[in-house]
């Protein structure tokens, strides 16, 4: 059965270093997200992605964040300059239709000391 | 604002009882509502959709009802077992891709 992967698992940082995480989403789908859990608290969306755009993105995907489909299977998510803030797990996540059945990668486990 | 109301208390339960979680959302009419399973250190894995037009879905064990007048829906899973112990949560939306999810509940299933 088709998969999301992320890459890589776990990331250990200095504050102010800018990290890069990966994912690979299922291939037939167009529609490709950012989400991520802070500990013990609730999944929070980052941001959408269509047609080599960001279609919508929430407050928390400042400046200091970005995304790229550098080629036709990667999907990254770029932080500049990571704050202690940004510990969290970070999920990827793909659909054919935009919003319904999202399908989730294994999550990187981002830790910024 | 929109808000997701899940049940915050962890759900005990004993293996082969039903098991019924509750999603209340507020100001905001969702065209359908999502339901996931999340096992710790893992990501969200899908388990149910249903649209503003249907009450009721099930799937093997599992139905979800969808109230639009009550702006609810409930999320049960019959003859529970072990393995069904998690975090379930749910996700209204209006469509446009974002999925706003609840906090969880967590669903223990005790032998």
């Amino acid at each position: 059965e088709p998969e999301v992967t992320q890459t890589p698992s776990h990331q250990v940082t200095q504050m102010g270093q800018e990290v890069i995480l990966r994912c690979v989403p299922i291939s037939n789908h167009l529609y490709f997200y950012w989400y991520r859990q802070i500990l013990g608290q609730k999944v929070e969306f980052l941001v959408s992605f269509y047609n080599n755009e960001i279609s919508e993105k929430s407050e928390i995907f400042d400046d200091q964040f970005s995304v790229e489909r550098p080629d036709g299977s990667n999907f990254t998510l770029k932080i500049r300059s990571t704050k202690l803030e940004d510990s969290a797990m970070y999920f990827c996540a793909s659909s054919d239709v935009a919003g319904e059945t999202q399908y989730f990668g294994p999550g990187t486990r981002l830790l910024v000391l | 604002s929109q808000k997701i109301e899940q049940n915050s208390e962890a759900l005990n339960i004993q293996e082969g009882k039903t098991a019924t979680l509750t999603c209340n959302y507020t100001n905001y009419s969702p065209a359908y509502l999502q339901w996931y399973r999340q096992d710790p250190g893992r990501g969200p894995v899908f388990l149910l959709l249903i649209r503003e037009n249907e009450k009721e879905k099930r799937k093997e064990r599992l139905k979800v009802t969808f109230d639009t007048t009550l702006k609810q829906s409930l999320f049960h899973i019959t003859a529970s077992q072990p393995a069904d112990s998690a975090t379930y949560l749910c996700a209204p939306s209006s469509g446009g891709g974002k999925l706003i999810f609840g906090q969880g509940t967590e669903l223990s299933v005790k032998p």
